[in-house]
């Protein structure tokens, strides 16, 4: 079964710092893998596709990795901002038969102005 | 362009009764799907609809139905409401279906079950 997981589950950082957030699945059979950010009471906002055959994705201050052998994804934050303070979500699409998408958790990001 | 729409935002309905919330997705994109996020749960895939037909589905009772209609437009019925299904339901849209385009939110269906 495939489980999705995102370590550590709070996180609290001063402003200015890079970041790295964690996102480890068990089944590499996937389609992609998509990072979302969630403001409290919002909806998901889209902030980078990576498909199974790319190792990154970069846009503006984020950069996202896929290691599929080891199972496992970064979201690094370059220079964060207040504004930063979020929930960060990734999610793996499953090419199996179940063909579904399996959310993580969340990592709560808090940037300390 | 406008982003996806979910109508009604919020709703309150008593256990027995059911449900229809509906999804109007990004002009052009074809695909729809539905999820349901608790705080004990986490964000939980229903399903997901291309050109009218259901591709996919989550491990969710038979009282999760949904549809799409010709102009992409989706709905979700959730019928013999329990008080578990109590959640924020979301619906996302995609060009061409999730296993490869980028799938964009909309702001949520707050449902109430008392």
């Amino acid at each position: 079964k495939q489980e999705v997981t995102q370590i550590p589950a709070a996180l609290s950082v001063p402003e200015g710092e890079n970041l790295v957030l964690n996102c480890s699945f068990t089944d590499s059979a996937i389609y992609n893998l998509q990072w979302f950010r969630q403001d409290p009471g919002k909806g998901l906002t889209s902030l980078l596709l990576i498909q199974s055959s790319q190792r990154e994705q970069t846009s503006g201050r984020l950069n996202a990795s896929l290691d599929k052998s080891s199972g496992r994804s970064t979201l690094y934050i370059a220079a964060s901002q207040p504004g930063d303070s979020a929930t960060y979500l990734c999610a793996v699409h499953l090419m199996n038969r179940d063909d579904k998408i399996i959310f993580g958790k969340g990592t709560r990001l808090h940037i300390l102005p | 362009k406008a982003g996806v729409t979910q109508t009604p935002r919020y709703l309150i309905k008593t256990r027995g009764q059911q449900v229809t919330l509906s999804c109007s997705p990004i002009s052009g994109h074809r695909s729809v799907s539905w999820y349901q996020q608790t705080p004990g749960q986490g964000l939980q895939f229903l399903f997901e609809y291309f050109s009218e037909t259901q591709r996919n589905k989550g491990n969710f009772p038979g009282r999760f139905s949904g549809r799409q209609f010709s102009n992409s437009r989706s709905e979700m019925n959730v019928s013999t409401l329990e008080l578990g299904d109590s959640a924020l339901y979301l619906c996302a849209s995609s060009l061409a279906g999730s296993r490869a385009y980028e799938q964009y939110f909309g702001p949520g269906t707050r449902l109430t079950v008392t």
